[in-house]
C-alpha cells in the first residue's frame, strides 16, 4: 500500500469561497485509482470524484478533480453550506487500498 | 436500488468475540466486491478488506490480517466481519462498502453501509 498525504488538515474558508485540497500520493499511481470522498458528521461516506475527475452519479459540478502522477486535487469552486465536511482521498491497487487522513472544510 | 444495510450498535467487553453484518440488496453480491472500513472516534478512515463473494478471494491490510475475519453468506447477500477476542482499541464505527466495477467507477467504493458502532470497554 501508498501512503496518501492530505494537506491542509484543516481550512477555514466562507461560504461562497473556492477550496482547493491536496492529495500527494507516496508512489505515482496511474490516475484511474484516485478517489475522493465526503464525510459529514454522524454519516457515511460519499463517493465524489473516481478517476481522478470523473463525478459520481448526482455530485453537483462545482467539485472538480484534477492531477496526475503523485499530486491530485479536489477543487470546491464555490462553497455551499452543506459542503462543510471532511474530505478523503483513495487510492486502489492491487495490494490493496489506502485512504488519507482527511481535510476538515470548516466555516470561517 | 442498491443497499447495504448493516447491523446495530454493540456494546462489549474485552476478550468477547462479535460478528457484524452487512446485508446488500438490488444488485447481484456475488459479482461485487465488499469493502471493510474502521474508522476509530475522532480520526480518519481505514482500509481493513475487501472480499470477492464470487470466488470467496480475500485481500487483507497488513494492519488487519490475523485480527479480523471476514466471510459472507451468498445465498442472503451478507458479508460479515468478526472478532474472536475484542480489545478496547477494536472501539469504532465500522462501515461496509461495495466496491465498484472497473466500468462504473473504476473500483472506487460507490455504496456504503450506515456504519456498525462498536463499543468495547469493561
Amino acid at each position: 500500500e501508498g501512503v496518501l498525504t492530505q494537506s491542509p488538515g484543516t481550512v477555514s474558508l466562507s461560504p461562497g469561497e473556492r477550496a482547493t485540497l491536496s492529495c500527494r500520493t507516496s508512489q505515482s499511481l496511474s490516475n484511474s485509482f484516485l478517489a475522493w470522498y465526503q464525510q459529514k458528521p454522524g454519516q457515511a461516506p460519499r463517493l465524489l470524484i473516481y478517476r481522478t475527475s470523473s463525478r459520481a452519479t448526482g455530485i453537483p459540478d462545482r467539485f472538480s478533480g484534477s492531477g496526475s502522477g503523485t499530486d491530485f486535487t479536489l477543487t470546491i469552486s464555490s462553497l455551499e453550506p452543506e459542503d462543510f465536511a471532511v474530505y478523503y482521498c483513495h487510492q486502489y491497487s492491487r495490494s490493496g487500498d489506502t485512504f488519507g487522513l482527511g481535510t476538515k472544510v470548516e466555516v470561517k | 436500488e442498491v443497499q447495504l444495510v448493516q447491523s446495530g450498535v454493540e456494546v462489549k467487553k474485552p476478550g468477547e468475540s462479535l460478528r457484524i453484518s452487512c446485508k446488500t440488496s438490488g444488485y447481484s453480491f456475488a459479482n461485487y466486491w465488499i469493502a471493510w472500513v474502521r474508522q476509530m472516534p475522532g480520526k480518519g478512515l481505514e482500509w481493513m478488506a475487501t472480499f470477492y463473494p464470487g470466488d470467496s478471494e480475500i485481500t487483507y491490510s497488513p494492519s488487519f490480517q490475523g485480527q479480523v475475519t471476514i466471510s459472507a453468506n451468498k445465498s442472503i447477500s451478507t458479508a460479515y466481519l468478526q472478532w474472536s477476542s475484542l480489545k478496547a482499541s477494536d472501539t469504532a464505527t465500522y462501515y461496509c462498502a461495495r466496491r465498484c466495477s472497473r466500468g462504473d467507477c473504476f473500483y472506487a467504493f460507490d455504496i456504503w453501509g450506515q456504519g456498525t458502532k462498536v463499543i468495547v470497554s469493561p
